[in-house]
């Protein structure tokens, strides 16, 4: 059964960056089958997709968030990152970790999702 | 942007009765090549992260349970519970997986108890 579970700061000042990990466990970022993805719930408003990163450290972004984040790799560790810089309170929000999994005829889906992790931008 | 609509944007259900909410896309999500419909559906539940429950607009995934249905194909879709269950309170949220930049989903549906 494959889980993901993110860490990271829960409270990050403004302007500052925000730093979230996501460890994977009962699959291999390595073995190159999925591509691994950041999404994000602000409070009362709907899912946001940040990101996404493959094996090789290919990325695509949002291109609402295009400039301001990084997502990265580590096949060692079996983790995935995200660091999104100069947040504001906009930012708010809980964090999501997810697989890409792959369908039959070339789409994809999120499955499975981390637990998610609040973080709060404020002074 | 696909930019995908949903409505209503909350919904009140009495218990065994029928719940339908509804997902429209900007553009079709319709791939030609395979007459696939790249639109998924998800489920939050309060404190919970998304679960996915339908994709190619219809397919249930695993042990998803069969009162949860999907239809519609291009730009119009709808995901169905015939008989509501207590458990089945939850946010509702469309994907679509046609275009990666940038995937995106509906602003959600809140589905209640009446």
């Amino acid at each position: 059964q494959v889980q993901l579970q993110e860490s990271g700061p829960g409270l990050v000042k403004p302007s500052e960056t925000l730093s979230l990990t996501c460890s994977v466990f009962g699959d291999s970022i390595s073995s190159g089958t999925h591509y691994w993805s950041w999404s994000r719930r602000p409070a009362g408003k709907g899912l946001e997709w940040i990101g996404r990163v493959y094996s090789s450290g290919a990325t695509n972004y949002n291109p609402s968030l295009e400039g301001r984040v990084t997502i990265s790799v580590d096949t060692s560790k079996n983790q995935f990152s995200l660091r999104l810089n100069s947040v504001t309170a906009a930012d708010t929000a809980i964090y999501y970790c997810a697989r890409d999994r792959n369908l039959a005829a070339g789409g994809k889906v999120f499955d499975p999702w981390g637990q998610g992790t609040l973080v709060t931008v404020s002074s | 942007d696909i930019v995908m609509t949903q409505s209503p944007d909350s919904l009140a259900v009495s218990l065994g009765e029928r719940a339908t909410i509804n997902c429209k896309s900007s553009q079709s999500v319709l791939y030609n090549s395979n007459n696939k419909s790249y639109l998924a559906w998800y489920q939050q539940k309060p404190g919970q992260p998304p679960k996915l429950l339908i994709y190619w607009a219809s397919t249930r995934d695993s042990g998803v349970p069969d009162r949860f249905s999907g239809s519609g194909s291009g730009t119009d879709f709808t995901l169905t519970i015939s008989s509501l269950h207590a458990e089945d309170v939850a946010v509702y949220y469309c994907q679509q997986y046609y275009s990666n930049s940038p995937y995106t989903f509906g602003q959600g549906t809140k589905l209640e108890i009446k």
